[in-house]
C-alpha cells in the first residue's frame, strides 16, 4: 500500500526556518517525482514546488511565492523528500501536503497524498 | 485570484446532477495541458478522481466524469449522493509561470 506521511510542522517565528519530511513506503521511492502543495486555513490549494527523480536529473522547480526561500531535496536511500523553509512569513501558515507526483508530457498531477502537516508562521 | 477559474460553490438535490466548470486560459488549458481534478472531504487530504481530463483512477464511481475543450473543463457528478458534499479543485499547468497551477475550488452542497 502506498503511504506518504509528512512530519515536522509546527509553530515557528517569522524571519525563522524549519524542515518538513516526508517519508513514503509501498513503492520504489527514486522512481518518481514528488511535489509539496499547501493550503492555508480555510483556502485553496497552492503548489509549492517538485523534485525530479534521479532518473531526470533530481532537480527541483517552485512557485514564485516560495523560490529563494524553500528549498526541496530528496534521499532515496531513506525514501525521504524534505521541505526547507527558511525566512517564513506569515503566508506561509498552511497544513503542507507531500504527494507523489506523475508527469507525462510535461503535464503533472498527484494521485497519491499525505495527511499533511500544520505549519503555523506566528510572533 | 487563481490561475483556473472555478466557481465557489454549487449545489443539487440528491440523485441530480451537477457540473463544475474550469476556465483557464491559453497558457494552461488552451495550450494543450490536461486537466485533473481532486476531491477533499470535510477535514480530509485531497484524493485524485480524475485523471488526463476524463480517466478515473481504480475505486473512483462512475458517476463522476470530467471533459475539456479549448480552454475550459469541466466535472461532471450524476446521481448526487450526500457523501459527494466537498471541495472540489482542478489542476492543470501553467507554460508562462513554469509550473503547476490550481483552480481556487469549488464547495458542493448536496441539499
Amino acid at each position: 500500500e502506498v503511504q506518504v506521511v509528512e512530519s515536522g510542522g509546527g509553530l515557528v517565528q517569522p524571519g525563522r526556518s524549519l524542515r518538513l519530511s516526508c517519508t513514503a513506503s509501498g513503492f520504489t521511492f527514486g522512481d518518481y517525482d514528488l511535489s509539496w502543495v499547501r493550503q492555508a486555513p480555510g483556502k485553496g490549494l497552492e503548489w509549492v514546488g517538485l523534485i525530479k527523480s534521479k532518473t531526470y536529473g533530481g532537480t527541483a522547480e517552485y512557485a514564485a511565492s516560495v523560490k529563494g526561500r524553500f528549498t526541496i531535496s530528496r534521499d532515496d536511500s531513506k525514501s525521504v523528500a524534505y521541505l526547507q523553509m527558511n525566512s517564513l512569513k506569515t503566508e506561509d501558515t498552511a497544513v503542507y501536503y507531500c504527494t507523489r507526483q506523475l508527469v507525462v508530457a510535461a503535464t503533472y498531477y498527484f494521485d497519491y497524498w499525505g495527511l499533511g502537516t500544520l505549519v503555523t508562521v506566528s510572533s | 485570484q487563481s490561475v483556473l477559474t472555478q466557481p465557489p460553490s454549487v449545489s443539487g438535490a440528491p440523485g441530480q446532477r451537477v457540473t463544475i466548470s474550469c476556465t483557464g486560459s491559453s497558457s494552461n488549458i488552451g495550450a494543450g495541458y490536461d486537466v485533473h481534478w481532486y476531491q477533499q472531504l470535510p477535514g480530509t487530504a485531497p484524493k485524485l478522481l480524475i485523471y488526463y481530463n476524463s480517466n478515473r483512477p481504480s475505486g473512483v464511481p462512475d458517476r463522476f466524469s470530467g471533459s475539456k475543450s479549448g480552454t475550459s473543463a469541466s466535472l461532471a457528478i450524476t446521481g448526487l449522493q450526500a457523501e459527494d458534499e466537498a471541495d472540489y479543485y482542478c489542476q492543470s499547468y501553467d507554460y508562462s509561470l513554469s509550473g503547476v497551477v490550481f483552480g481556487g475550488g469549488t464547495k458542493l452542497t448536496v441539499l
